[in-house]
């Protein structure tokens, strides 16, 4: 079973625009949201991740906002340009004893972004 | 030089063939993984260390097999390789949250890409 849905599968947005990616999990346990970018012929680097502590965590023009009561959380991309084109992930996980290395990832969303 | 290396990055096989993808990594983490990665699906982890002596099954290890030879290698086998395993495996290294005072990100390398004839 998916416990992370991610949506839109893919995304073409103009330059200068806004692209949102969106998640919903399941698993009330999950503490600590990340998201993963991946550009063509390279592994998945971190961008940017959140607690359900905060609502809400911006770094430059990345934005994650999170509503724990819906269990949704989403990703917003202020002002999308050409090499913001990538995958995004994003990813869940719990504690328990380990750390937050051990992810359960949504399905990926393909952001073009159009000069 | 990439901190997380793996190797071969792309192989064509045949089913039934055994396979292994390797991983060596330099960050000094001690926590290693497998992923895999298929279009639509995301990632989905295959199998798990913490510790040279700590292996773990993840969501989809039926099928694989894994060996921590060291701290810094971790590998990946397909006993007897089939078509569905055809897919594109990332190895990745964390550093505990908790423990050593880590962020708990995963370092990725470049993945290695196996396609099953």
């Amino acid at each position: 079973q998916q416990q992370v849905k991610q949506s839109p599968q893919s995304l073409i947005v103009q330059k200068g625009g806004i692209s949102i990616i969106n998640c919903a999990y399941e698993n009330t346990a999950f503490d600590y949201f990340p998201w993963y970018q991946q550009f063509p012929g390279k592994g998945p680097a971190l961008l940017i991740a959140i607690r359900p502590d905060v609502s809400e965590k911006k770094e430059g023009r990345f934005t994650i906002s999170f509503n724990k009561s819906a269990k949704q959380f989403s990703l917003h991309i202020m002002d999308s340009q050409p090499g913001d084109s990538a995958t995004y992930f994003c990813a869940a996980s719990s504690p328990g004893g380990t750390s937050y290395g051990k992810l359960t990832f949504g399905q990926g969303t393909i952001l073009t972004v159009h000069p | 030089d990439a901190d997380v290396t793996q190797t071969p990055r792309n192989r064509i096989t045949k089913t039934g063939k055994r396979i292994m993808l390797e991983c060596s990594q330099t960050k000094g983490h001690d926590r290693m993984y497998w992923y895999r990665q298929d279009p639509g699906l995301g990632l989905r982890l295959i199998y798990y260390s913490f510790d040279v002596k700590d292996i773990n099954k993840g969501e989809i290890s039926d099928g694989y097999s894994v060996s921590r030879q060291a701290q810094a290698k971790f590998s990946l086998s397909l006993e007897s390789a089939i078509p569905n395993q055809t897919a594109l495996y990332f190895c990745a290294t964390s550093d505990p949250l908790k423990r050593t005072g880590g962020t708990g990100e995963l370092f990725f390398g470049e993945g290695s890409r196996l396609t099953v004839l």
